[in-house]
């Protein structure tokens, strides 16, 4: 099955500085979602974005689409501490239930 | 607030048991996940759920059955437990029968066969 996969695999930044991730996948979708896990937790959904939407802002966080590379980016804003975690996309395979990507790990040092 | 909750946080069986891991939500929602989760291995899916007593293979069904009796419980099962199916255990709920919909989580069974 299709499967998102983000890059990099893990990200360590300073509190204050930005954080992007990327995804990118095989096929075409509906919609993109981006989540978030924190260590040893279910994970909670962050964004959705449509096919046919170029980006998208939600607080600091800031997801753009790029359909005809197949790619999306997570951009976190001014991060802090609490948003160490790590980050999934998930795409949808039309009649199929969503496919999560492997995720990035992000720590955000104070 | 949905509200996904998972009977166990942390599990320890021994090979040959069977094991129950039960999961359930709050909001009436028609679909439901169970996901297990390894290092470097992301999300993978085991089974779901659309409707009452209604299941669908996921990516790794082997080893493992569901049951969904109520709309609200969907257990997972297995057999005769593994130290391979040693993992954390996800389990989520989403509301209409679209297959995209955004999914809720629980917290999470970290499950230790030995």
């Amino acid at each position: 099955s299709q499967q998102g996969e983000e890059d990099p695999q893990a990200l360590s930044i300073q509190e204050g500085e930005n954080a992007t991730m990327n995804c990118s996948y095989k096929t075409s979708i509906n919609n993109l979602q981006w989540y978030r896990q924190n260590s040893g937790r279910g994970l909670v959904h962050l964004i959705l974005i449509r096919s046919n939407e170029r980006e998208k802002h939600s607080g600091r966080l800031r997801v753009t689409l790029d359909t005809s590379k197949k790619s999306s980016s997570l951009l976190i804003t001014a991060s802090r501490a609490a948003d160490t975690a790590s980050y999934f996309c998930a795409t949808d395979g039309g009649n199929t239930p969503l496919v999560f990507g492997k995720g990035t790990r992000l720590s955000v040092i104070a | 607030d949905v509200k996904v909750t998972q009977s166990s946080r942390y599990l320890v069986k021994r090979t040959g048991e069977k094991v129950f891991l039960e999961c359930v939500q709050d909001m009436d929602h028609e679909n439901m996940f169970w996901y297990r989760q390894d290092p470097g291995l992301g999300l993978r899916l085991i089974y779901f759920s659309y409707d009452v007593k209604m299941k669908e293979k996921g990516d790794i069904p082997e080893g493992y059955s569901v049951s969904r009796e109520k709309k609200e419980r969907f257990s997972l099962i297995l057999e005769s437990a593994s130290t391979n199916q040693t993992s954390m255990y996800l389990c989520a709920s989403s509301p209409t029968l679209g297959h995209t919909d955004t999914q809720y989580f629980g917290p999470g069974t970290r499950l230790t066969v030995l």
